[in-house]
């Protein structure tokens, strides 16, 4: 059980260059989220997405744009990357978040440390 | 949004308790309180949420004001590895425009906690 998996670890891009930020789950999570972590700062919120078909944006969306056809894979897409989205991104899945559960939660991935230049 | 206050940072000594606070007097009757943690260069990890009631589990106790305007992370015996940022989280529900919601979880700065050999 690989629980959530983020690929690349670590990339360079270019202004002006593009990509995409590839995510997967193995836990057949419905919910999965895609967040940013600026240096000392805490997770803000890019896009999420309730199930397969539905996305929605989050509190910080400009310059991102998400996908999900499928359960498992939720990759993140950088159009014209700019030096203010160097950061380290997060990917995350959950079940429903009505879970009574005491032991239940969200499980992220181990990131990507985007630096653009 | 609900906010959370949490100090900036807490120092334990190895094999002694850790009581992590947290005040969210601005919470609302549906957020649960969630606690994560994040090493460095990992991404978060979830530790223990909760409600209205105390919850154990195998990593810490939660334990949670009876107006729910505050609670505490207690870790039972601290060790090395335990030294992290804890993030206290309020898991608002936000609906969406498919007519379903999801739980939004809103990171703050966290409680940087050293733990002393």
């Amino acid at each position: 059980n690989a629980g959530v998996t983020q690929t690349p670890k670590f990339r360079i891009l270019k202004i002006g260059q593009s990509m995409t930020l590839q995510c997967t789950q193995d836990m057949n999570h419905n919910y999965m989220y895609w967040y940013r972590q600026d240096p000392g700062m805490g997770l803000k919120l890019i896009y999420y997405s309730v199930g397969a078909g539905i996305t929605d944006k989050g509190e910080v969306p400009n310059g991102y744009n998400v996908s999900r056809s499928t359960t498992e894979d939720f990759p993140l897409r950088l159009e014209l990357a700019a030096p203010s989205q160097t950061s380290v991104y997060f990917c995350a899945s959950s079940y429903s978040f009505a879970s009574t559960l005491a032991n239940y939660g969200y499980t992220f991935g181990s990131g990507t440390r985007l630096t653009v230049v | 949004d609900a906010k959370t206050t949490q100090p900036n940072s807490m120092e334990s000594n190895e094999e002694e308790p850790v009581h992590l606070p947290c005040n969210h007097s601005t919470i609302s009757g549906t957020d649960y309180i969630h606690w994560y943690r994040q090493l460095p260069s990992q991404g978060p990890e979830y530790v223990i949420h909760g409600l209205t009631s105390n919850v154990n589990n195998r990593m810490a106790s939660l334990a949670i004001a009876e107006d729910r305007k505050s609670s505490t992370l207690i870790l039972h015996r601290a060790t090395l590895r335990d030294a992290a940022v804890y993030y206290c989280i309020l898991r608002a529900t936000i609906p969406n425009a498919g007519g379903t919601s999801y739980g939004k979880l809103t990171f703050g700065q966290g409680t940087i906690l050293t733990v002393h050999p």
